[in-house]
């Protein structure tokens, strides 16, 4: 079956400090990886897209890594900000067709002064 | 360049009452997705139109239904509305295999 884990549920961290989301997938056959940011109230907006050759794409102070094999990714927030506040939601996409993007839950990060 | 814009922002509605949310999509897109956000929940697949056809649909009810318009704006209508129902609706744009962008959705809620 094909789904989309992401840990943790949710995440506290002081202002200024760095943080790493994780998201593990079964989508097989799989096409590319996106990560979004979901602000409260808001749509999700994309932060990076990765296809099954890249191992890491960073957007600013967001980096993002993939490990195929194993099926993993991974954002990590570096310095982290008030503003990054939000819940980061993991997407995998199959090859083909709208139903065939997996949404994780997401991880819901509150970063405090 | 205008985002994918959706309306209205908040809805109220009580039980049995149908609802009919509106969905423009950025310029030059093409594809029209819906997606409904319960809380707590991750983004649920409804509908996928492209060029005015309804390409593929999510394990929702029939109840749930819409439509693309010949300038690629898009309707989804929910009838017969349940309280487990209330959700955020998202609608997203795209153009071919690029990336969705999605609007800020509307808020249904069911008393």
């Amino acid at each position: 079956k094909n789904q989309v884990e992401q840990s943790p549920q949710s995440l506290i961290i002081l202002e200024g400090k760095n943080c790493t989301l994780q998201c593990n997938y079964t989508v097989s056959p799989f096409s590319n990886l996106r990560w979004y940011k979901q602000d409260t109230g808001r749509g999700p907006v994309s932060l990076t897209i990765m296809t099954f050759s890249e191992n890491t794409k960073s957007n600013g102070r967001y980096t993002a890594t993939l490990d195929a094999d194993t099926k993993q990714s991974s954002l990590h927030i570096t310095a982290s900000q008030l503003s990054d506040s939000a819940s980061y939601i993991c997407v995998v996409s199959a090859p083909t067709g709208a139903n065939n993007l997996f949404f994780g839950t997401g991880t819901r990060l509150t970063v405090i002064p | 360049e205008a985002g994918v814009t959706q309306s209205p922002t908040h809805l109220i509605k009580t039980r049995g009452q149908q609802a009919t949310l509106r969905c423009s999509p950025i310029s030059g897109h093409t594809s029209v997705y819906w997606y409904q956000q319960a809380l707590g929940l991750g983004l649920q697949f409804l509908l996928w139109y492209d060029e005015g056809e309804e390409r593929n649909r999510g394990n929702f009810p029939p109840r749930f239904s819409g439509r693309q318009f010949p300038n690629y704006s898009s309707e989804l209508n929910v009838n017969a509305l349940e309280l487990e129902d209330s959700a955020l609706y998202l609608c997203a744009s795209s153009y071919g295999n690029q990336p969705q962008h999605f609007g800020d959705g509307t808020r249904l809620s069911i008393l």
